[in-house]
């Protein structure tokens, strides 16, 4: 089993929608969370970062996690065909070494 | 604050050369990471530096693949000889809290 579990996709959704993006992984002693976008060619960018279970907020942005299902999320509102890329999840236990998911493309059409 | 810097963008080389990849981390940041990231999936942990020392080199290839951190400041990560397996994007990354910030990549294609 891997350590970080991610939906290759590709997920395509209209211009507009509620994207939802999700992670489970099963090492309890992850503590820490990260959402990355990687465009096409380009290194991954951090968009979220969260700690504790429950919900974090920024912008159209949404992370959850719940720790009791190791189940971690990412919404987007009101997707923009900008929003297609990469997403990875990423975690760690705080000791800085991060298993990353291996990311699922997101694609917004116009 | 500039970002994580590498050079080059781009290598193709024949299997069995030998090529070298050169990174620039966040200023400040002590830990610097290099990544192997296969088309389709994640990154994969090669080699992390704490400052000048290696912290975990694990999942490096030491055979063929060797990386240094002078200084504690930037690092160079080579591979010599080459297999057409090592076509992928090397990504350089550093962090000074938990937050990994990534450098643009370096494609590597080995033909």
């Amino acid at each position: 089993q891997k350590e970080v579990e991610q939906d290759p996709g590709p997920l395509s959704v209209p211009e507009g929608a509620i994207v939802s993006l999700n992670c489970t992984y099963s090492n309890s002693a992850f503590q820490y969370f990260m959402w990355y976008r990687q465009y096409s060619r380009k290194g991954p960018e951090l968009l979220m970062y969260t700690y504790s279970s429950g919900n974090k907020e920024d912008g159209r942005f949404t992370a959850q996690v719940d720790k009791s299902s190791k189940y971690i999320s990412l919404f987007i509102r009101d997707s923009q065909p900008s929003d297609s890329a990469t997403y990875l999840c990423a975690t760690t236990p705080g000791t800085y070494k991060y298993i990353f998911g291996t990311g699922t493309r997101l694609k917004v059409l116009a | 604050e500039a970002g994580v810097a590498q050079s080059p963008r781009y290598k193709i080389i024949e299997k069995r050369q030998s090529v070298a990849f050169w990174c620039n981390p966040i200023s400040g940041h002590a830990t610097l990471y290099w990544y192997q990231q296969i088309l389709g999936q994640g990154p994969k942990l090669l080699i992390q530096f704490q400052n000048n020392g290696v912290v975990d080199d694990s999942q490096l290839p030491k055979d063929r693949f060797s990386a240094e951190r002078l200084k504690g400041v930037d690092s160079t990560l080579k591979i010599q000889p080459a297999k057409l397996e090592d076509s992928a994007v090397y990504l350089c990354a550093s962090s000074s809290n938990l937050a990994v910030h990534f450098g643009p990549g370096t494609r590597l294609t080995v033909t």
